[in-house]
Parts: C-alpha cells; structure tokens; sequence
C-alpha cells in the first residue's frame, strides 16, 4: 500500500533561517503532490500542487518565494521555508495520490504524518 | 470543486453508533468520496471512499444515496480511541487528478 513519509516530523529554528521539510512517496511513484498548511483547530489549507519536473502552482495567497516547492524525482518533493518567522509556524502535511493498503477502488490522497514548524 | 458541509462537532459515547453526514451538492460525475480520519498533531488517515450506493471496510461504512448530493460515514461502536477529526472529501481521483480542497472536517468526541 502507498506511504508516505515526512521528515522531520518536528523542527524548531530562529527567526530569519530557512528550514527544508521532505516528502517521499515509499513503494509507488508520485508525479504529483501537495502541500498543504494546518494552524491549531483548523481545517487543512492547500498551499501548492508539487508537480515532478515542472513548476509548483501555489494557491492565492502563498508566496512561492517564500515557500519554495521542488520535485525533482517521482519520489521526492521537498517545501523549504525560506527566512521564516513565528508566524510561520505551523503543521505542514504533505500528500500524494496512491492506494493505500486493503484498498482496492480508486486512487486515494495519501498523506505524510506531517511537520511541526516552531519559528523563535 | 465540490464544496463540502459538515457538522462542526459531535458527541457521543462508547459503543454507540456514530453517523456523521457530508454534503456536497455541486459533486461532479467524475468525483469520488473520501472520508479521512486526524489526530491532532498526525497527517489525516484514509478511512473509506465510494462513488456511490454502500461501501464498507474493517472500519467503516460509507452511504451514498442516488442523487450523490450526500453520504454519511457510519462507525459501528465507537470507541475512545475514535475521537478526532473527520473530513470528507470529493473530487476526481483519475490520473488528471487536481486538488482537493478540505472543508471544516467534524470534530467527534467520544466519552465513556
């Protein structure tokens, strides 16, 4: 079944750094995944669509060049969080589309267990 | 996209029942329904997808009535364990996949 794994699952850096958080799909490829951002009690928000060799589409509202998404391989996007601030502190989940175990219908979003992001 | 509603919070108790309803009024031929499951600090967990009529796992079940404008997600005794946060999510789920748009998600909590 489709997994995917997040790393790190928790980061804490100081203001002004940049942080980078890797997604992999394990066992299946992935020619397309998501980011997306989820603030305490909060719904998740789509923030990018990862597309592997090409440019990410960022929702409205997102800084690409703040929030910068590379794909280069089918099993491997990455969200680097570039000089970031306390009030990018945040989860951050990615996803892929695959088929989890025992499923057999249609191809699911599978998601990463996520990345706790602490800006001081 | 489809839009989805559904309830902010539920409660209930150990071994009870728990049937929590999505709609989704503009769901287009081609989208499928899924239903994910989240703790707090972890990445939402599948639970069950349908296009239409019942579809049940080892977890769950899932109604979808012929008009598609709804499904209820059912889980059969809950326990304290089953306390989290459920979406339901519709979209497309074929190779020209696009992104999926999470609503409020239902906040089940269950007491002893």
């Amino acid at each position: 079944g489709a997994v995917v794994s997040q790393h790190p699952s928790r980061v804490i850096c100081k203001s002004g750094t940049s942080v980078k958080i890797e997604c992999r799909s394990l066992d299946f490829q992935a020619t397309t995944m998501f980011w997306y951002r989820q603030f305490p009690k909060q719904s998740l928000m789509l923030m990018a669509t990862s597309n592997e060799g090409s440019k990410a589409t960022y929702e409205q509202g997102v800084e690409k060049d703040k929030f910068l998404i590379n794909h280069a391989s089918l099993t491997l996007s990455t969200l680097t969080v570039t000089s970031a601030h306390p009030e990018d502190s945040s989860f951050y989940i990615c996803s892929a589309i695959g088929s989890p175990v025992h499923h057999s219908g249609a191809n699911v979003l599978t998601f990463g267990a996520g990345s706790r992001l602490t800006v001081l | 996209l489809a839009k989805t509603t559904q309830p902010i919070s539920m409660d209930s108790y150990e071994g009870q029942e728990v049937n929590i309803t999505c709609s989704h009024n503009n769901i287009a031929t081609n989208d499928y329904i899924t239903w994910y499951q989240q703790f707090p600090s972890q990445g939402p967990r599948f639970i069950i997808q349908g296009y239409k009529t019942k579809v049940t796992n080892e977890v769950a079940s899932l109604f979808i009535p012929a008009d598609r404008k709804s499904s209820t997600l059912s889980l059969p005794r809950v326990s304290l364990s089953d306390t989290a946060v459920y979406y339901c999510l519709v979209g497309p789920m074929n190779t020209g996949f696009q992104k999926l748009v999470f609503g409020t998600g239902t906040r089940l909590l269950v007491s002893p």
